[in-house]
């Protein structure tokens, strides 16, 4: 079966640059979730996009920002890259939104390491 | 805001015993779901079993089993005859309204 699709898996960049992440929700999903778990922790959420429009918003810096196309994919844009957002960035979806409770699929998750 | 609390940070057991994570949580929500996520040392995220908390009987996925208590805002998850394969960081998970929130994981080590 088809999984959630994120890329690229790994991404090595400097600070104050710019990253995108790429994620592709499994067919007919129409909700995109991002997470980000840092070293040692447990996933904290940054954002979702239901129907291509945002639906909840978490800790993601005002450095960060993201959207979902018409095609449901989404990207995470992350700028003036800090060392502390060196972490696993998890992409994840589901179909109808969270308040559906329908099970949320997550990605194989993009390392990215600032340095 | 709800909350997850996982408060075993380690476990370990031989393999073939029986373990039991522990998971509470804190809602004033009625309809939610909750979740077990097993992260292997791959860090990918895999779904183990879900819940929803309308429904009464726990939920069971071959060696994976919860004990829900809805009451006492409980959710365990046992793993019987456990393999190697199991050794890995377990998140309990809870989804209401709003987003997925996790607990603080619980690193299992299943010995040979």
């Amino acid at each position: 079966a088809a999984g959630v699709i994120q890329s690229p898996r790994h991404l090595i960049k400097e600070k104050r640059e710019t990253a995108t992440l790429k994620c592709y929700p499994i067919p007919r999903h129409d909700t995109v979730y991002w997470y980000q778990q840092g070293p040692g922790q447990d996933p904290q959420f940054l954002i979702s996009f239901y129907e291509k429009m945002q639906s909840d918003k978490g800790s993601i810096p005002d450095r960060f920002s993201a959207q979902q196309f018409s095609d449901y994919h989404s990207e995470l844009n992350m700028s003036s890259l800090e060392l502390g957002d060196s972490a696993l960035y998890f992409c994840a979806s589901s179909p109808q939104g969270y308040a559906s409770g329908n099970t949320i699929y997550f990605g194989e998750g993009s390392w990215l390491t600032v340095v | 805001a709800q909350t997850v609390t996982q408060s075993q940070p380690e476990m370990s057991v031989q393999e073939a015993e029986t373990v039991t994570l522990s998971c509470t949580y804190d809602t004033s929500e009625n309809n939610y779901y909750l979740f077990w996520y097993k992260q292997p040392p791959s860090r990918q995220m895999i779904l183990v079993i879900r819940q929803e908390a309308y429904k009464q009987q726990n939920a069971t996925e071959n060696r994976f089993s919860v004990n829900f208590q809805k009451a006492a805002k409980s959710f365990s998850l046992k793993i019987s005859d456990s393999q190697l394969g199991d050794t890995a960081m377990y998140f309990c998970a809870f989804q209401g309204a709003q987003k997925l929130v996790f607990g603080q994981g619980t690193r299992l080590t299943i010995n040979p």
